[in-house]
């Protein structure tokens, strides 16, 4: 099992341009979200999804949209990118009935330049 | 709001001995769990250790333990025997319901030193 991968592990971008970012994960989990950390800080929910075809807002969701066409995958797409993007973004995913234990990707770098 | 507040941003400690990290929370929730979550260099986020409010006796697994004070809104974490591959940043987060969403604090960075 690969449990939850990430793809790109590293993107650099130009302000306005748009990109998305994938996760995937293998342990069939209900449950996936996308979290982001900014230096000094823990990370923070952008979107999250309890089921194929059900997203939902998390804590900072401005700036980012969100798919779940199947359940293995769960989409994160920056429309038009902003310096204040930069940052590491993380997928995780739990199964429904134990949400509290998420198993984690190992993370996307984007920089915006 | 609910806030997880680490007064810690750094710490050091020598292989062998043992160090503890604070963390306080504030939530109107009485269920709730307590994560201690490690990230060393390679960014990957790792569970260490797991609480349940309800449940009263403190956790621990292997070298890690914590001190889970309810009335307070206190868990900390403590590092017995340190190892040089402990040396990482870590996180304190709490989970309240609806369940699924994690909420961090800013983090501690340990260094082990030989």
């Amino acid at each position: 099992n690969a449990g939850v991968t990430q793809t790109p592990k590293f993107r650099v971008l130009k302000t306005g341009q748009s990109m998305t970012l994938l996760c995937a994960q293998d342990m069939n989990h209900e449950y996936m979200y996308w979290y982001r950390q900014d230096p000094g800080m823990g990370l923070r929910l952008i979107h999250y999804s309890v089921g194929e075809g059900t997203t939902a807002k998390g804590e900072v969701p401005d700036g980012y949209n969100v798919s779940r066409l199947k359940k293995q995958n769960f989409l994160l797409g920056l429309e038009s990118a902003a310096p204040s993007q930069t940052s590491v973004y993380f997928c995780a995913s739990s199964y429904q009935g134990a949400p509290e234990t998420q198993y984690f990707g190992p993370g996307t770098r984007l920089l915006v330049l | 709001a609910q806030t997880v507040t680490q007064s810690q941003p750094e710490m050091s400690v020598q292989e062998a001995e043992t160090v503890t990290l604070s963390c306080t929370y504030d939530t109107s929730e009485s269920n709730y769990y307590l994560f201690w979550y490690k990230q060393p260099p390679s960014r990957q986020m790792i569970l260490v250790i797991r609480q349940e409010a309800y449940k009263q006796q403190n956790a621990t697994e292997n070298r890690f333990s914590v001190n889970f004070q309810k009335a307070a809104k206190s868990f900390s974490l403590k590092i017995s025997d340190s190892q040089l591959g402990d040396t990482a940043m870590y996180f304190c987060a709490f989970m309240t319901p609806p369940w699924g969403k994690l909420q961090f604090g800013a983090g501690t960075q340990v260094v082990v030193t030989p």
